[in-house]
C-alpha cells in the first residue's frame, strides 16, 4: 500500500524560513515522479512543484519560483520542500503526491498524503 | 499559470447526468491532451477519477468520462450517486514541467 506520510509544517513569521519534508513507501521511489500541491484554508487547490524520478527536471508555479526549492533523497525515500521568504498568502494545507509516470509531462497524481499544515503570521 | 475556468457549483438529481467545464487557453488545456479531473471530498485528499482527458484509472466508477473540445475540457457524471457529492478540479500540462488546477466545482446532489 502507497503510503506518503508528510510533516514539518506549523506557525512561522513573515519573511521565515520552513522546510516539509515526505517519507514515501509501498511503492519504489526511484521510480517516480514527486510533486507538492497546497490549499489554502476554503480554498481550492495549487500545484505549487514537481520534481522527476531522477531529479532532472523541476517545475515550479510562478507564486513560489526563486522562494521554494524541491528535492528528493531516494536512500531516505523522501521529498522535500524547502520554502525561504514566505508570506502569508503561502498559509495551507501542503500534500505531498505521487505521479504516476517519472517525467513532469503527463502530471497526474494517484496518491496523495494528508497534507502538513503552514500557517505564516506574525 | 492562471487556473483554469470552472462553475463554481452544478447540482443535480440523483440518476441525472451533469457535466462540468473546465476552460484555458491554447496554452495549456488547448495544448495538450493531458487534462485531468480530481474529485475532493471534505477533509480528505484529492482522488484522481480521469487522466489524459477522457481516460479511467483502474477502481474508478465509469460513470465518469471526461472529453476536450478545443480550450475546453469537460467532466460528465451519469447516474448521479449521493456519494458523488464533493469537489471537483480539472488540471492541465501547461509546459515546461509545469500544471495549473482549476478553480473548482462543488457538486451537489439535490
Amino acid at each position: 500500500e502507497v503510503q506518503l506520510v508528510e510533516s514539518g509544517g506549523g506557525l512561522v513569521q513573515p519573511g521565515r524560513s520552513l522546510r516539509l519534508s515526505c517519507a514515501a513507501s509501498g511503492f519504489t521511489f526511484d521510480d517516480f515522479a514527486m510533486h507538492w500541491v497546497r490549499q489554502a484554508p476554503g480554498k481550492g487547490l495549487e500545484w505549487v512543484s514537481g520534481i522527476s524520478w531522477n531529479s532532472g527536471s523541476i517545475g515550479y508555479a510562478d507564486s513560489v519560483k526563486g522562494r521554494f526549492t524541491i528535492s528528493r533523497d531516494t536512500a531516505k525515500n523522501s521529498l522535500y520542500l524547502q520554502m525561504n521568504s514566505l508570506r502569508a498568502e503561502d498559509t495551507a494545507l501542503y500534500y505531498c503526491a505521487k505521479d504516476i509516470g517519472q517525467w513532469l509531462v503527463r502530471i497526474y497524481l494517484d496518491n496523495w498524503g494528508q497534507g502538513t499544515l503552514v500557517t505564516v503570521s506574525s | 499559470q492562471s487556473a483554469l475556468t470552472q462553475p463554481a457549483s452544478v447540482s443535480g438529481s440523483p440518476g441525472q447526468s451533469i457535466t462540468i467545464s473546465c476552460t484555458g487557453t491554447s496554452s495549456d488545456v488547448g495544448g495538450y491532451n493531458y487534462v485531468s479531473w480530481y474529485q475532493q471530498h471534505p477533509g480528505k485528499a484529492p482522488k484522481l477519477m480521469i487522466y489524459d482527458v477522457s481516460n479511467r484509472p483502474s477502481g474508478v466508477s465509469n460513470r465518469f468520462s471526461g472529453s476536450k473540445s478545443g480550450n475546453t475540457a469537460s467532466l460528465t457524471i451519469s447516474g448521479l450517486q449521493a456519494e458523488d457529492e464533493a469537489d471537483y478540479y480539472c488540471s492541465s500540462y501547461t509546459g515546461s514541467s509545469t500544471q495549473v488546477f482549476g478553480t473548482g466545482t462543488k457538486v451537489t446532489v439535490l
